[in-house]
């Protein structure tokens, strides 16, 4: 069990909107931690999306955008494309357990 | 650019010594910025951060709790990379490993990975 939370899966259709959130605790996202989210296709290692909540990497389309409120997160793509289709992760920082943590990972289908 | 390209067996048997090396091209291992990491992956538990070393005037480790007592990462800077070392191995540390450059708390850079299986 992830000590980020988030959905197995999200679908949508090419042009759609959808969110991925990020749930965490006091402890890590809560406590003013950044969050960073990564796009792993198959096959692949994964490759930083957002960093620092909510900033783009050069080359990364502004389709993907992020924010981050309280204890969660939430990645954004919009005007989904067949080529999103992949798997999704946060990453944050926890204090309890003194090191870095990822979330479960979100499935997304491009239907 | 930097690249991180990973060594070491894809298969180790029980009880032994897992080995990984990871060769850095575009940055230093001795950075007074970046952090070097191993990550690893399976299904049953998703993305693992196992560790990092990293130079701050001298060297630093730091390691997940979990792994804490089997876990060694060391620096070559005749090389310019760094290495993982996991002791007693079981067939729950069969995984994907990556290794990783981490700067302002995200992770910028990633090796290949390399599939690990413990398998007698």
């Amino acid at each position: 069990q992830s000590v980020l939370t988030q959905p197995p899966s999200v679908s949508g259709a090419p042009g759609q909107r959808v969110t991925i959130s990020c749930t965490g605790s006091s402890s890590n996202i809560g406590a003013g931690y950044d969050v960073h989210w990564y796009q792993q296709l198959p096959g692949t290692a994964p490759k930083l999306l957002i960093y620092g909540n909510s900033n783009r990497p050069s080359g990364v389309p502004d389709r993907f955008s992020g924010s981050k409120s309280g204890t969660s997160a939430s990645l954004a793509i919009t005007g989904l494309q067949a080529e999103d289709e992949g798997d999704y992760y946060c990453q944050s920082y926890d204090s309890s357990l003194s090191g870095v943590i990822f979330g479960g990972g979100t499935k997304l289908t491009v239907l | 650019q930097v690249q991180l390209q990973q060594s070491g067996p894809g298969l180790v048997k029980p009880s032994q010594t897992l080995s990984l090396t990871c060769a850095i091209s575009g940055d230093s291992v001795s950075s007074n910025s970046a952090t070097w990491n191993w990550i690893r992956q399976s299904p049953s538990r998703g993305l693992e951060w196992l560790g990092r070393t990293y130079y701050r005037s001298k060297w630093y480790n730091d390691y997940a709790v979990s792994m804490k007592s089997r876990i060694t990462i060391n620096p070559d800077t005749s090389k310019n990379q760094f290495s993982l070392q996991l002791n007693s191995v079981t067939p729950e540390d069969t995984a994907v490993y990556y290794c990783a450059l981490r700067d302002n708390g995200y992770f910028q850079h990633w090796g290949q990975g390399t599939l690990v299986t413990v398998s007698s």
